[in-house]
Formats: C-alpha cells, sequence, structure tokens
C-alpha cells in the first residue's frame, strides 16, 4: 500500500510565526498535493507539484508556498502564520498517468493563535 | 474551471434505508470522478472511480455511483446503509487529459446514520 505519512497530527503556533508541514511518501510518486479541509467548504487545493523542484498553484495558494527539493517529500509553508490559517491540512500523493485515485495522509490540524 | 456540487450538506437515515447522494460537475471534455468517504478521526478513503466504459462503476463496502454524461452527474448510491456508514462523503473530478492537475472536491455531505 502507498503511504503517505504527515509529519505531525496536531499543531498549534502562534500568529506570525514560520510554519512547516511535512509530507513524505514511500512510492516512488511524481505528483503531491496540499490541500486545506474546512467545514462547509470541503477540500481545497493549495498547491500542486509534479516534478522534483516544480511546482504549481491552486485554487488558494495566497499566504503560503511550497517546496520540493526531493521526490518523495513535499512541504508546506507558511510564511507568518495568521489565525484564518487554522485547518486541517491534507497532503496527497499520485502517479502521472495511471488511472487511480489519490492517496491522501492523515491530514495536520494545525491551529494558529 | 471545473467545479463540483454536493446537494446535501448534511443527511440522516436509518438503518437499512437506501441512501443516493447528489453530485454534478461543471466541467467541459472528458472528466475523471471520483467518491471518497472519510469516517470519524480518520484519513480520506477512496470509494469508487469512473475513467471510461461502463458508466455504472461499483465500489467498496456495497457503494456504486453511476455516471451521467448528458446530466453531468455522478450519484453516489448504497441499497441499504449500515450504522457504519457514518461519516463524510466528497464528491471530485478531474480533468480526463492525464497530468498532475489536483482533484476538484465538492464542499461535503455529512451522513448520520441512525441505529
Amino acid at each position: 500500500d502507498v503511504k503517505v505519512t504527515q509529519s505531525s497530527r496536531y499543531l498549534v503556533k502562534r500568529t506570525g510565526e514560520k510554519v512547516f508541514l511535512e509530507c513524505v511518501q514511500d512510492m516512488d510518486h511524481e505528483n503531491m498535493f496540499w490541500y486545506r479541509q474546512d467545514p462547509g467548504l470541503g477540500l481545497r487545493l493549495i498547491y500542486f507539484s509534479y516534478d522534483v523542484k516544480m511546482k504549481e498553484k491552486g485554487d488558494i495558494p495566497e499566504g503560503y508556498s511550497v517546496s520540493r527539493e526531493k521526490k518523495e517529500r513535499f512541504s508546506l509553508i507558511l510564511e507568518s502564520a495568521s489565525t484564518n490559517q487554522t485547518s486541517m491540512y491534507l497532503c496527497a500523493s499520485s502517479l502521472v498517468r495511471r488511472n487511480y485515485g489519490y492517496t491522501f495522509g492523515s491530514g495536520t490540524r494545525l491551529t494558529v493563535v | 474551471a471545473q467545479s463540483v456540487s454536493q446537494h446535501n450538506h448534511h443527511v440522516i437515515l436509518s438503518e437499512a434505508a437506501s441512501l443516493e447522494l447528489g453530485c454534478n460537475y461543471s466541467y467541459g471534455g472528458t472528466v475523471n470522478l471520483f467518491w471518497y468517504v472519510q469516517y470519524p478521526g480518520q484519513h480520506l478513503q477512496l470509494l469508487l472511480k469512473y475513467f471510461s466504459g461502463d458508466p455504472l462503476v461499483k465500489g467498496i463496502k456495497g457503494f456504486e455511483a453511476e455516471f451521467i454524461k448528458s446530466k453531468f452527474s455522478f450519484n453516489l448510491r448504497k441499497p441499504s446503509v449500515q450504522w457504519s456508514d457514518t461519516a463524510e462523503y466528497f464528491c471530485a473530478v478531474k480533468g480526463g487529459g492525464g497530468g498532475a492537475d489536483g482533484l476538484t472536491f465538492g464542499k461535503g455531505t455529512h451522513l448520520i446514520i441512525q441505529p
């Protein structure tokens, strides 16, 4: 089974802090994604990456950046955390040109105080 | 841009009732369609997917979905629900051209099954 591992299950950070959310997948997937999940809003795509050092903005990239220095690792960075970034963050990965769904991690619940 | 609309945000059913959760999408080209489920405290899991072929797709745990191209719909069904089906259900769409584009999700339907 493909595993997508997010380093923290729960995080509490202060407003203005720089926050790193880490995601690692173990099946050599080319594509990796960061979503945030909010009640009543579903999942919204923040950023995705289709190769090492490549990144594309999703639907809500403002206030976030990403880093993909190695194929298996995709980091989400909140440059200066704000309370409206309190959310559940989900990482996912998939293979290019393979017809199956994406595999999601367990999520990181971030609270910004 | 593609979008997904799920008709009901909350659904409450009794055990053994039949279930149908609505999903409509807007996208001009070939689509890949998915239903995901998130049980309380757990990560998202794929229930079923449609890429091509038979529009009636069978998934895990007795779920099925029917792709109706003329209606831009991909409704999820189960003939007899169980208490363990209590979860959040998400419909998602991806353009069918391959590549890395992310999935576009609906806002989710929170399903509660009463024993």
